[in-house]
């Protein structure tokens, strides 16, 4: 089965740059698209970036996705204090035959 | 729009069957899509555990294939989770989600559920 990590957590100041990785163990994410969501406090993830760099409608877009062979990163521009929550990314795994999330990655907004 | 809200017991008892059922309502689980479940816990994080695609087959996470069915209804349009002789372990917050599956390695969960909280314990 496929590991894929992330850092446990990130910050940055209102209007910063944010940057969040995604790294996988072996070459599924090379193969298959990435998927990014977020979750805030007590309710469910919310799709923000599938196919690796789409974003769903009334998803900002200062939120953008990148892949590159087995690593991939979510980028937040501008960043703003309601953007504080955890991400989360994801990615089919061939030997799960299912997809497989990373750890997640708690943003602060400072 | 798509709304789905699970439902079932919040608590169960260890070796006992935890048994979910996610109400879909806005669109119709017959029609072309995969609806999945995942769950989320402290020590696990996020874990897929399984999706189907009505009148095809079930996939499950190989972890918890030995204990899960899934199982759809169309004339209540809804679906089902049972997994059975849970243990502490499998204590967590579920997740049914309509899930958007290509056969080219893309996947992602659209619509989720607000989410229920199992508990395991006697």
């Amino acid at each position: 089965q496929s590991v894929l990590t992330q850092p446990p957590s990130a910050s940055g100041t209102p209007g910063q740059r944010v940057t969040i990785s995604c790294s996988a163990s072996s070459s599924d994410i090379g193969r298959n698209t990435v998927t990014w969501y977020q979750q805030f406090p007590r309710t469910a993830p919310k799709l923000l970036i599938y196919s690796n760099k789409e974003r769903p409608s009334g998803v900002p877009d200062r939120f953008s996705g990148s892949k590159s062979d087995t690593s991939a990163s979510l980028t937040i521009s501008g960043l703003q204090s309601e953007d504080e929550a955890v991400y989360y990314c994801s990615a089919w795994d061939d030997g799960l035959n299912g997809p497989v999330f990373g750890g997640g990655t708690q943003l602060t907004v400072l | 729009q798509v709304q789905l809200r699970e439902s079932g017991p919040g608590l169960v008892k260890p070796s006992e069957t935890l048994s979910l059922t996610c109400n879909v309502s806005g669109y119709s689980i017959s029609t072309g899509s995969y609806w999945g479940w995942n769950r989320l816990s402290p020590g696990k994080g996020l874990e897929w555990i399984g999706g189907f695609y009505h009148g095809g087959t079930a996939l499950y996470n190989p972890s918890l294939k030995a204990r899960v069915t899934m199982s759809a209804d169309t004339s209540k349009n809804h679906f089902s989770l049972k997994l059975k002789s849970v243990t502490a372990a499998d204590t967590a917050v579920y997740f049914c989600a309509r899930w958007i599956v290509f056969g080219s390695g893309s996947n992602w969960f659209d619509s989720w559920g607000p989410g229920t909280l199992v508990t395991v314990s006697s």
